[in-house]
């Protein structure tokens, strides 16, 4: 089993709302990640996960909360979002954060999050 | 800071022609370049990676890469592409104080035609 599994795969939601993506693997990796990628765009890391702690934030609002309940799910909690939010949503682990310097991430196909 | 530059944000080939996509990077350190791929409506998969050792790096598909210092270079090609080829293609670098990031170029869609 070597996939990243995300869902929902499409969430609409209003600017009131409160929901949540949620982020699974199974490969006993360590580390995990959100990414942001708007249309045309590169994916924008936003949260990194090592052990279950924050490891880096990339300065995100905090209408965006990630949480890390245990080393194979990672979920980003949603409030009060923006329409300029709409993006597509990547999670991605690692073994480690050191397997990122080697390029062993592996991602999900994504949420695409539309914010009306 | 680490940065990507892709140069051609769009490239067309034939089916069968040489695919060359192009990247150059930035780095005050020894830089770890990779090459992923995103078919539409997916996530990014890794074709490729250079961390150390030899510069000319193959990957999966028929892809490779070099690694030239000189040129700050990390050019992606295929000998011969195929329409399953056609997709979103991103250079990426990581290392130094960036641990723990990988940065991506702007992303070049490859366009193969019949």
């Amino acid at each position: 089993d070597t996939e990243v599994t995300q869902t929902p795969k499409h969430l609409v939601m209003g600017m009131t709302n409160k929901k949540s993506l949620k982020c699974e693997q199974h490969m006993g990796h360590r580390a995990m990640y959100w990414y942001k990628q708007k249309a045309k765009k590169p994916p924008e890391l936003m949260f990194v996960y090592s052990y279950e702690k924050l490891s880096i934030n990339e300065s995100v609002p905090s209408r965006f909360s990630p949480e890390c309940p245990n080393s194979s799910l990672l979920n980003l909690h949603l409030h009060a979002l923006q329409p300029e939010d709409s993006a597509l949503y990547l999670c991605a682990s690692s073994p480690g954060l050191a397997g990122l310097l080697t390029g062993e991430l592996f991602f999900g196909e994504g949420s695409r999050l539309t914010v009306l | 800071a680490q940065s990507v530059t892709q140069l051609g944000s769009h490239v067309s080939v034939s089916e069968g022609a040489l695919v060359l996509l192009r990247c150059n990077y930035s780095s005050s350190v020894p830089p770890y370049l990779f090459w992923y791929v995103q078919y539409p409506n997916q996530g990014l998969q890794l074709l490729l990676k250079y961390t150390t050792g030899a510069t000319l790096v193959k990957g999966i598909n028929g892809f490779e890469a070099e690694f030239k210092k000189s040129e700050t270079s990390f050019h992606l090609t295929k000998p011969s592409a195929h329409m399953s080829d056609a997709a979103e293609y991103f250079c990426a670098v990581a290392g130094g104080t960036s641990y723990g990031k990988l940065t991506f170029g702007q992303g070049t869609i490859l366009t193969v035609h019949p």
